[in-house]
């Protein structure tokens, strides 16, 4: 039922891209995707509804994969700022009202 | 400030007692979610209210449990606690959930 959530970790250097991808072995409804820095609470960063469009800011973004399943999160040019655990939530079709988050993907940037 | 407000921030109590985490949502959320948060397990769904009514339930012991007032703060109650209950506790609200979650800054939970 938790989704799970690739890469583990990345170091990233400042400019570079990256992409966090998220997927579940059944049908979703809805994805999730919040940031959280050490210490902090997560912050939610967007949410992708089963035939929703594409959603994302101009350096944040992500994608929802209906049939696979699996939704990813863009991160261009990324920034220090960037820093902080991934989390991917997903809510299933046959069981809303409840976010199953994923174990977390740790991002760094460095100068 | 994110409008959630959980109090207490912190708190060390001794194994075998009771705790009482509270909840506060932003002004205008009607569903209250609580999530654990422990090292080695990641973000723990336990469980949802709206507007008073249990909506949804995860892997919650049956030590825990919790409720929404008609005010709409909510209040996660564990007993009997045990060594492996330390963890940070999380209240999140929304208006919706497809809106999004805005979460607390947590309670840190200590059981020695």
């Amino acid at each position: 039922q938790q989704p799970v959530q690739s890469p583990q970790a990345v170091i990233l250097r400042e400019g570079e891209d990256a992409v966090i991808n998220c997927s579940s072995s059944k049908a979703l409804y809805s994805v999730h995707w919040y940031r959280q820095k050490h210490g902090e609470a997560p912050v939610f960063l967007m949410i992708l509804l089963k035939g929703g469009e594409q959603k994302g800011h101009e350096k944040i973004s992500a994608s929802f994969n209906e049939k696979k399943q699996q939704s990813s999160l863009y991160l261009t040019a990324s920034q220090l700022s960037y820093s902080g655990t991934y989390f991917c939530g997903t809510e299933m079709e046959t069981s809303y009202d409840k976010v199953i988050f994923g174990p977390g993907t740790s991002l760094s940037v460095i100068p | 400030d994110s409008g959630v407000t959980q109090t207490p921030k912190h708190l060390i109590t001794a194994t075998g007692q009771r705790v009482t985490l509270r909840c506060s949502p932003r002004s205008g959320d009607l569903s209250v979610y609580w999530y654990q948060q422990s090292l080695d397990q990641g973000l723990q769904f336990l469980i949802h209210y709206y507007n008073g009514e249990e909506r949804a339930k995860g892997n919650i012991l049956e030590r825990f449990s919790a409720q929404q007032f008609p005010d709409l703060h909510s209040e996660l109650n564990l007993s009997s606690l045990e060594l492996g209950d330390s963890a940070l506790y999380f209240c999140a609200s929304s208006v919706t959930g497809l809106d999004g979650y805005t979460f607390g800054s947590g309670t840190r939970l200590t059981v020695v």
